[in-house]
């Protein structure tokens, strides 16, 4: 079975600094999706962005982008410029497309940004 | 990707009584997720609800308490059943394997 491991369970940074967010996985399969989800104290799961296994150039979504290192297994986010609204949870998460397969989840990073 | 309406928002409900939560898809989808939430916790899948057919329940979860309908490709609703504290979390439907909806806060008093 899929597993996701997010290793830090808190993390801070100072507005307009950069940090990054680890996150590490196990699979047998070739082809899948990974995310990183914002959920802030309002309850909802933002996608912030996707890597598509095959695709070898990592994501980016503005200021938020993705080290994806396949044969490693790794997929950390890096947020630059931090802002104050960027504090939330952040989940990292496994979508395998051998079949119609759920979400696998991390069990989040709570990020605070600090002004 | 798809677009979910999810109701309601948030509910504070006494223990013994259930909640029925709906989510509406802008599109046909074939299969819907339900996951829990419990307070600082990751989401745990519930059940897979695919239409026409009886939802698949994970390890944990049982129809008695967590009943689902799935009566057409665009619509799914999910009962907490005589609901107990332990039953307060968030609860997140989702639909394309990675689109959530808005998620309902339920808090059981």
């Amino acid at each position: 079975a899929q597993t996701v491991t997010q290793s830090q369970p808190e993390m801070s940074v100072q507005e307009a600094e950069t940090v990054t967010l680890s996150c590490t996985y196990d699979t047998s399969e070739s082809d899948y999706y990974l995310f990183w989800y914002k959920q802030p104290p309002s309850r909802q799961m933002i996608l912030v962005i996707r890597q598509e296994a095959y695709k070898q150039q990592n994501a980016t979504e503005n200021r938020f982008s993705v080290n994806f290192q396949k044969a490693a297994k790794s997929f950390s986010l890096k947020i630059s410029d931090s802002q104050l609204g960027d504090a939330a949870m952040y989940f990292c998460a496994y979508f395998g497309l051998s079949g119609n397969t759920p979400l696998v989840f991390g069990k989040g990073t709570r990020l605070s940004v600090i002004a | 990707s798809a677009v979910i309406s999810q109701k309601p928002s948030r509910d504070i409900c006494q223990r013994g009584t259930s909640l029925t939560i709906q989510c509406q898809v802008d599109s046909q989808v074939t299969m819907m997720f339900w996951y829990r939430q419990q307070p600082g916790q990751s989401l745990t899948l519930i059940a897979t609800a695919n239409q026409g057919s009886e939802a698949t329940y994970e390890s944990g979860f049982v129809i008695d308490k967590f009943p689902i309908s799935r009566p057409n490709l665009t619509f799914s609703t999910l009962t907490v059943s005589n609901m107990s504290p332990e039953d307060s979390s968030i609860y997140l439907c989702s639909v394309d394997g990675y689109t959530f909806g808005s998620g309902t806060r339920l808090t059981v008093v």
